[in-house]
């Protein structure tokens, strides 16, 4: 199976600042395959980034995402008020196929 | 508007089941893969399962194996989710999505959810 652990769990920062997210796979996924959520209380997810690094229709250039092999990043250069929430990181593969996403990180003032 | 609707979720005892729906609207439905997700409340995101576009093929996450099975009809723009042999670690909201690209994880289109709540 593979397992997609995000890192920190939480994290704390104020609007301006810029704010690194880690996903990491327990084995090497490809890179088209994984995509960036972002939840905020009481909504559904928003898909951010996928292929690792393409923007979603719609999502401002703060947001940018990176990586390959077992390593992935989504980076937010300046904070925003409304960034403030939860993201996913998710992968799709293994044997059986399955479509993990990792535990999310808190992103809170 | 693109938009996907969730319903059939509520409170059901262990043991039994029930059926979730979704209505999808705005656009062609019959062109993508569609896919369940559920959230326990608080917790983290979870794959459920996938329906190919014609509904030839599914996919199941392991925990849902055998007790899930998903269809749609793509004359009515629905996706659904029988659920079977529920239990209380099946309750959470259950999100219809739809999966923009195939050969890409790219899911763009989400519903408001459905909360299935198991107690008795």
């Amino acid at each position: 199976d593979i397992v997609l652990t995000q890192s920190p769990g939480t994290l704390s920062l104020s609007p301006g600042e810029r704010a690194t997210l880690s996903c990491r796979a327990n084995r090497v996924v490809n890179s088209r395959w994984l995509a960036w959520y972002q939840q905020r209380p009481g909504q559904a997810p928003r898909l951010l980034i996928y292929s690792a690094s393409s923007r979603a229709t719609g999502i401002p250039d703060r947001f940018s995402g990176s990586g390959s092999g077992t390593d992935f990043t989504l980076t937010i250069s300046r904070l925003e008020p409304e960034d403030f929430a939860v993201y996913y990181c998710q992968q799709h593969g293994g044997s059986p196929l399955d479509y993990p996403f990792g535990q999310g990180t808190k992103l809170e003032i | 508007e693109v938009r996907l609707l969730e319903s059939g979720g509520g409170l059901v005892q262990p043991g039994g089941s029930l059926r979730l729906s979704c209505a999808a609207s705005g656009f062609t439905f019959s062109d993508y893969f569609m896919h369940w997700v559920r959230q326990v409340p608080g917790k983290g995101l979870a794959w459920v399962s996938r329906i190919h576009p014609d509904g030839s093929h599914t996919l199941y996450a392991g925990s849902g194996q055998g007790r899930f099975i998903i269809s749609r009809d793509n004359a009515k723009n629905m996706l659904y989710l029988q659920i079977n042999s529920l239990s209380v670690e099946d309750t959470a909201v259950y999100y219809c999505v739809r999966d923009l690209t195939d050969g890409i994880v790219d899911f763009d289109l989400w519903g408001q959810g459905t909360l299935v709540t198991v107690s008795s």
